[in-house]
Formats: C-alpha cells, sequence, structure tokens
C-alpha cells in the first residue's frame, strides 16, 4: 500500500530551527510536494522535489533521497506566523498526490 | 497565474438540504478537478476527481449518490453534497490541475481553492 509518514506535532522556539521529516512508500513518484496549512484556510505551496538534494528558498528548504524514502522541511529563523500545520505529498504514477497527515508546527516565544 | 476560487466561502444549512459548492479556475483551463474533504485536525482526504466533460472518479468510501460532482466546462467544476447531515460538516476544498505545467512551477501540480466551510445543523 501507500504510505507517508510524518510526526504529528512539533514544538520550536521562535528565532530558532526545526526540521519537519517525511517518509514515504508509493507506487511511482514524480516529485514531492510540501504545503504549508493554517487553520481554516487551505494549503498553500511551499516546494517541490523530484531530484535528490537539497532545495533552498529563502527561510525554507526541503531535501529528498529517492532512495530512502525520505525528505524533510527546514524552516530557519522561525517566526510566530509560522505556527501551522505542514503537509507532505507525493505525487505518484499517475500524477494523483498522496497526502501525509500533516506536522502541527507549534512556534513559543 | 493559476488562481482557482471556490464559492461560497462559508454555508450554513439545515438537515435534509443540498447544498452546491462552486469551484473555478479563473486564469487557465482545468482538465482535472480534485474534491477533498478535511475535519479538524485531520490531513485532506480525497473524495473524487473529475475531468471535463466526464464523470467523475470517487474514492473509496465515498458516496457519488450523495456528492454530486459536475465538470462542466473547463473553467468549472461543482460539488452538490444532497441530503445533508450533521456529519457532513466539514471543510471542502477543491484544487484544479490543467495539461502540461505552467512556467516555473512543478509539472501536473494542483492548485487550491481557498476552501468552503459547511455546517449542517
Amino acid at each position: 500500500g501507500q504510505n507517508i509518514d510524518q510526526p504529528t506535532e512539533m514544538t520550536a522556539t521562535e528565532g530558532a530551527i526545526v526540521q519537519i521529516n517525511c517518509t514515504y512508500q508509493t507506487s511511482g513518484f514524480n516529485g514531492l510536494f510540501w504545503y504549508q496549512q493554517h487553520a481554516g484556510e487551505a494549503p498553500t505551496f511551499l516546494s517541490y522535489n523530484v531530484l535528490d538534494g537539497l532545495e533552498e528558498k529563502g527561510r525554507f528548504s526541503s531535501f529528498l533521497s529517492r532512495s530512502k524514502g525520505y525528505s524533510y522541511l527546514l524552516l530557519k529563523e522561525l517566526q510566530m506566523k509560522d505556527s501551522a500545520s505542514y503537509l507532505c505529498a507525493v505525487m505518484d504514477s499517475n500524477y494523483q498526490l498522496i497526502w501525509g497527515a500533516g506536522t502541527k508546527l507549534i512556534i513559543k516565544p | 497565474g493559476a488562481v482557482v476560487s471556490q464559492h461560497p466561502s462559508r454555508v450554513i444549512c439545515k438537515s435534509g438540504t443540498s447544498v452546491k459548492i462552486e469551484c473555478r479556475s479563473l486564469d487557465f483551463q482545468a482538465t482535472t478537478m480534485f474534491w477533498y474533504r478535511q475535519f479538524p485536525k485531520q490531513s485532506l482526504m480525497l473524495m473524487a476527481t473529475s475531468n471535463e466533460g466526464s464523470k467523475a472518479t470517487y474514492e473509496q468510501g465515498v458516496e457519488k449518490d450523495k456528492f454530486l460532482i459536475n465538470h462542466a466546462s473547463l473553467t468549472l467544476s461543482t460539488l452538490t453534497v444532497t441530503s445533508a447531515h450533521p456529519e457532513d460538516s466539514s471543510f471542502y476544498i477543491c484544487s484544479a490541475r490543467g495539461e502540461g505545467s505552467i512556467s516555473y512551477r512543478p509539472p501536473y501540480e494542483q492548485y487550491f481553492g481557498p476552501g468552503t466551510r459547511l455546517t449542517v445543523t
């Protein structure tokens, strides 16, 4: 079956760095997405990885290892507004998104 | 580019009535649209996938006679919740995908609407 695992909840301090991990087993792979979702809102696109390595975009970076079925989202210089759920999603061989359950990130002052 | 709208953003209806939610792609042609449901503190759950001009494909466990999907054009899909009950109260989100990809964006990316909060009393 298809499975995506990520931690349910994480807590970090404002100004610090946090890494949210995601492991996956899917039928086919056409890229991995990270989305941010604030409560009551739709997901917003953060990053996309299809090749191994690190993609950096401002305070956010995303890493992928296809051989290990592993990705992480790295958030630097955390701000209170980064408090949200972070969703990992893999595009399978049918170009459908398989979703993880999401990681709720709590930022403390 | 790649803007998707949903209407209404919030709706309250009485048990037994039907509610229609519209999803529109504003600046691109959406050959495929997806309907998701999200309960509090849970992740997105795909309900169905619709292609323009053909019948929707429903995920296992989703009643097609209860959740009617019509993808009548390349810019509009509608979800009708028929005979709604309180357990149908949820956050409904649509997404749209066009052919190929938009420059500098991932291929086959889904663009999300802002969601519709449905409350059935």
